[in-house]
């Protein structure tokens, strides 16, 4: 079975600009989450969609947005990009039933440099 | 507000040893606590999840435990290797349907 798969591996923009993250979870899970993970502040939620939702939302300005599409993909984008965003974007998937309801399963993830 | 602590931030120990990772968080109230894994500028690779109700959990020479009412839970590693070297992520659920906190982390490195 396919891991969790994040699109582009690496990334560079500069100030200003905007970027889409793309994430395509496990097959059949049909939750996303996103993280950003810096050295100072560790790994932060972002937001989690489920079935087309946005189901949990952590505390990031109105620049961080999501989605998620019909067949679980997900997509993040962060306009007016600042150098402070320069992190590890994190992408994780899972499946909300059974035994492991919730148990986490992450992508490689995506590095922004943001310039 | 849960907060989840992993002290120490950084651990050496010789191959072959056995150790123990520590995990505390600050609201007994969970509903579940996974053990992950992460090298240098990769993702996360999960090793255990232990539910509530659960005391304990083992993967090979990995084992978890949960003492919810002390708010705490280690990771035993046995007979550590080389490759065990990562940094190591404890994360808690509060409740079923929310989001999950991370630890900060503690990074091992087993020398050999």
């Amino acid at each position: 079975k396919a891991g969790v798969t994040q699109t582009p591996r690496y990334l560079i923009k500069t100030r200003g600009q905007q970027v889409t993250l793309s994430c395509s979870p496990i097959s059949g899970h049909r939750s996303v989450s996103w993280y950003q993970q810096t050295p100072g502040q560790g790994l932060q939620f972002l937001f989690e969609y489920f079935s087309e939702t946005q189901r949990n939302k952590g505390n990031f300005p109105g620049r961080f947005s999501g989605r998620q599409f019909s067949n679980s993909r997900s997509e993040m984008n962060v306009s007016t990009l600042e150098l402070g965003d320069s992190a590890l974007y994190l992408c994780a998937s899972s499946i909300l039933a059974g035994v492991a309801y919730n148990e986490q399963f992450f992508g490689p993830g995506t590095r922004l440099t943001v310039l | 507000k849960q907060e989840v602590t992993q002290i120490p931030a950084a651990l050496s120990v010789p191959e072959g040893e056995n150790l123990v990772l520590n995990c505390s968080f600050t609201d007994s109230a969970i509903y579940n606590l996974q053990w992950f894994r992460q090298d240098p500028g990769k993702g996360l690779t999960s090793l255990l999840l232990i539910q509530s109700s659960q005391r304990e959990q083992t993967s090979g020479r990995l084992n978890a435990s949960l003492d919810k009412s002390s708010g705490r839970s280690t990771l035993y590693i046995a007979a550590s290797q080389p490759g065990d070297s990562a940094t190591y992520l404890c994360a808690v659920r509060p409740g079923r349907d929310d989001k999950i906190i991370f630890g900060k982390g503690t990074r091992l490195h087993i020398l050999p």
